[in-house]
């Protein structure tokens, strides 16, 4: 149980373009989703916190326009990178809280997003 | 601030039993995750540890302790698998994780 799946795995767009991001809880309604990017080599990074009907908590220093998360469901949370430019290539992996109380966090298998 | 420090790089072989050291300063805690990530994967989940002493789980154990920020993750009879990156998070007095950089084990014949 607890599987969170990520559409696409792997993107490439056009500098200027838009993309979406998908992240779902297949077996279990999420109480929290996370939003995280990670460069190769490095740990990951906290982009956003989103809880469902809530506006998405960003962590300092991401922009909440460029990067547009919503969550729409105890399932669904998606993730826009609005506007990308090629320093926005990365894996974007998205995680989800089965409960509170665990804590533990299941993580989808990840976007691979590169602009050309 | 808020500091998780591991080894960058790890070298064991096939077989043997290696350590993977974790210590930790940050705002409260509320646990400690260790996590295993193969290149280009996501993370996947190893163990949790919220109480002082070890915790065993097949190959791999995990040890804490809370008074000396210190927590390691053991791994016995390593298999060529087990190279992977190995990620030590904590989860603080917010219930934030903290995640450290990671420590690439390598496992040679």
């Amino acid at each position: 149980g607890a599987v969170v799946s990520q559409h696409p795995s792997w993107v490439i767009c056009k500098s200027g373009t838009s993309v979406k991001i998908e992240c779902r809880s297949l077996d279990f309604q999420a109480t929290t989703m996370f939003w995280y990017r990670q460069f190769p080599k490095k740990s990951l990074m906290l982009m956003a916190t989103s809880n469902e009907g809530s506006k998405a908590t960003y962590e300092q220093g991401v922009e909440k326009d460029k990067f547009l998360i919503n969550h729409a469901s105890l399932t669904l949370s998606t993730l826009t990178v609005t506007s990308a430019h090629p320093e926005d290539s990365s894996f974007y992996i998205c995680s989800a809280t089965l409960l509170a109380e665990t804590y533990e966090q299941y993580f989808g298998p990840g976007t691979r997003l590169t602009v050309t | 601030g808020q500091n998780i420090d591991q080894p960058t790089e790890m070298t064991a072989t096939e077989g043997a039993i290696v350590q993977i050291n974790c210590t930790y300063q940050t705002s409260g805690f509320n646990g400690l995750f260790w996590y295993q990530q193969h290149a280009g994967e996501a993370p996947t989940f190893l163990s949790y540890n919220v109480l002082d002493g070890l915790e065993e789980k097949g190959r791999f154990s995990s040890f804490l302790s809370r008074s000396k920020g210190y927590s390691y993750l053991l791994l016995k009879e390593l298999q060529m698998k087990d190279s992977a990156s190995y990620l030590c998070a904590v989860l603080d007095s917010n219930y934030q994780l903290i995640w450290g950089a990671g420590t690439k084990l390598i496992i040679k014949p």
